[in-house]
């Protein structure tokens, strides 16, 4: 199993653009979830899903947009990107909302200019 | 906010001595997990301990839990160099937010050889 990934590693972005950031699972687990990691903060909770076509909102889901289609990606949409957005971001999953380990991604490390 | 905080900030210790990290959280909770990030890295899940329970092991690691208290310790026995990484607590709520995990800042453990 390659577990969770997340595509891309590094990115770049100007204010105002707006991208994706990839995440796949291959594990068949129902919950996945998306955070972000700043310095001095912890991981916070940007939108989760408790399977495919369910999503829901963390702590800070504000300029994020998320889609389950399919039980293996969880997509993040950032719309309109803002410096405020620049972070390291991961992706978790767990095989339900009630068994309760989660397996990270390695990350992506945002930049807004 | 739930989020839990860890204490200390920092940590150095040496080789073989034991490192203790504590976590303080607000709310009621249904389970506390304690999680390993190295630097760069996604995180890693360590051990968990439910509300009911007051202390589990898992090999060199202990997890306490004091409900009156709100708080937990993690006690990580002879310290090896590669145990340096960051330490987070996480807690997760009861019903609706069941499924939602709550981060600390983290502690940050440098073992030295």
């Amino acid at each position: 199993n390659a577990g969770v990934t997340q595509t891309p590693k590094f990115q770049v972005l100007k204010t105002g653009q707006s991208m994706t950031l990839q995440c796949a699972q291959d594990m068949n687990h129902e919950y996945m979830s998306w955070y972000r990691q700043d310095p001095g903060m912890g991981l916070r909770l940007i939108h989760y899903s408790v399977g495919a076509g369910i999503t829901d909102q963390g702590e800070v889901p504000n300029g994020y947009n998320v889609s389950r289609s399919t039980t293996e990606d969880f997509p993040l949409r950032l719309l309109s990107a803002a410096p405020s957005q620049t972070s390291v971001y991961f992706c978790a999953s767990r095989p339900s909302s009630y068994t309760y380990e989660q397996y990270f991604g390695p990350g992506t490390r945002l930049t807004v200019t | 906010s739930q989020q839990g905080e860890e204490d200390p900030q920092a940590l150095s210790i040496q080789e073989g001595e034991n490192a203790t990290m504590n976590c303080s959280y607000k709310t009621s909770i249904n389970n506390l997990q304690w999680y390993r990030q190295n630097s760069g890295r996604g995180l890693v899940h360590l051990i968990l301990i439910r509300s009911n329970e007051r202390e589990k092991h898992s090999g060199r690691l202990r997890v306490t839990l004091d409900t009156s208290k709100k708080s937990s310790s993690l006690l990580i026995t002879a310290s090896r160099a590669a145990d340096t990484a960051s330490y987070f607590c996480a807690t997760e709520g009861r019903g609706s937010t069941l499924g939602r995990l709550y981060f600390g800042r983290g502690t940050q453990l440098t073992v030295w050889p």
